[in-house]
C-alpha cells in the first residue's frame, strides 16, 4: 500500500514560533507537494518539489518555505508562524511520470497558531 | 491562470443519483480528475478523464466535455458513505503534473 507519512496530526503554536512539518512517503515517487485547505478555499498549493534538492513555489508561498534534502522526505517550514497559518496542511506525492496527475496524500497536520 | 466552479453543497437522498458539475477556465489541461475526502481523512483519488466522454467505475462515472470546459462526477446508488467533500482538479499542460484543485462540493447523503 502506498504510504505518505504526516509527522504531526495536530499542532497548536504560538505566534512568532518556528514550526517544522514533516512529511515522508514509501513509494519513491519523485514529486512532492506541500497544500494547505481551508473552509470555501479548497486546496491551494503552497510549494512542490519533483527531485532532491529542487523545489518551485505554489500559488501561496508567502511566509513559508521547503526543505527537501532526501527522496522520501518534503518538510514545510513555517519561519515565524502568524495566526493567519492556523490552517490544515496536507502533504502529497506522485511519480514523475504518473499521466494521470493522480497525487496521494497524507492524513493532513492541523496547525492552530495563537 | 486557471479557475475551476463547483457547487459548494449537493444533497440527496440514499439510492439517488447525484451529479456534481465542474466548469473551468484555463488555457490548456492534460485533463480533469476528481478526488473524495471525508471529514477529518486524506483526498483520495477517484477518476482521471483524459479524452472527453464517460469513464465508468463502479458506482461513480465521471464526463468531461472540452469543447464546453465542463465536467461532471455522477454518483448512482447513493450510500450514506458517500457523504464527503469532493473536488474536481486538472492538470495544467506544459509539462507540469501539478493538479490544480477546485475549491469542493460538500455532498450529503440523508436516509
Amino acid at each position: 500500500d502506498v504510504k505518505v507519512t504526516q509527522s504531526s496530526r495536530y499542532l497548536v503554536k504560538r505566534t512568532g514560533e518556528k514550526v517544522f512539518l514533516e512529511c515522508v512517503q514509501d513509494m519513491d515517487h519523485e514529486n512532492m507537494f506541500w497544500y494547505r485547505q481551508d473552509p470555501g478555499l479548497g486546496l491551494r498549493l503552497i510549494y512542490f518539489s519533483y527531485d532532491v534538492k529542487m523545489k518551485e513555489k505554489g500559488d501561496i508561498p508567502e511566509g513559508y518555505s521547503v526543505s527537501r534534502e532526501k527522496k522520501e522526505r518534503f518538510s514545510l517550514i513555517l519561519e515565524s508562524a502568524s495566526t493567519n497559518q492556523t490552517s490544515m496542511y496536507l502533504c502529497a506525492s506522485s511519480p514523475l511520470d504518473q499521466n494521470t496527475g493522480e497525487l496521494f496524500f497524507g492524513e493532513g497536520s492541523r496547525l492552530t497558531v495563537l | 491562470g486557471q479557475s475551476l466552479e463547483q457547487p459548494s453543497e449537493v444533497t440527496a437522498v440514499e439510492g439517488a443519483i447525484v451529479q456534481i458539475n465542474c466548469t473551468y477556465q484555463t488555457s490548456g489541461f492534460y485533463g480533469l480528475s476528481w478526488y473524495q475526502q471525508h471529514d477529518g481523512g486524506a483526498p483520495t483519488f477517484l477518476s482521471y478523464n483524459a479524452l472527453d466522454g464517460l469513464e465508468e467505475t463502479g458506482r461513480f462515472s465521471s464526463f468531461l466535455s472540452r469543447s464546453d470546459s465542463y465536467g461532471y462526477l455522477l454518483l448512482q446508488e447513493l450510500q450514506m458513505k458517500d457523504s464527503a467533500s469532493y473536488f474536481c482538479a486538472v492538470r495544467l499542460s506544459g509539462g507540469s503534473y501539478i493538479p490544480t484543485f477546485g475549491r469542493g462540493t460538500s455532498l450529503i447523503v440523508h436516509p
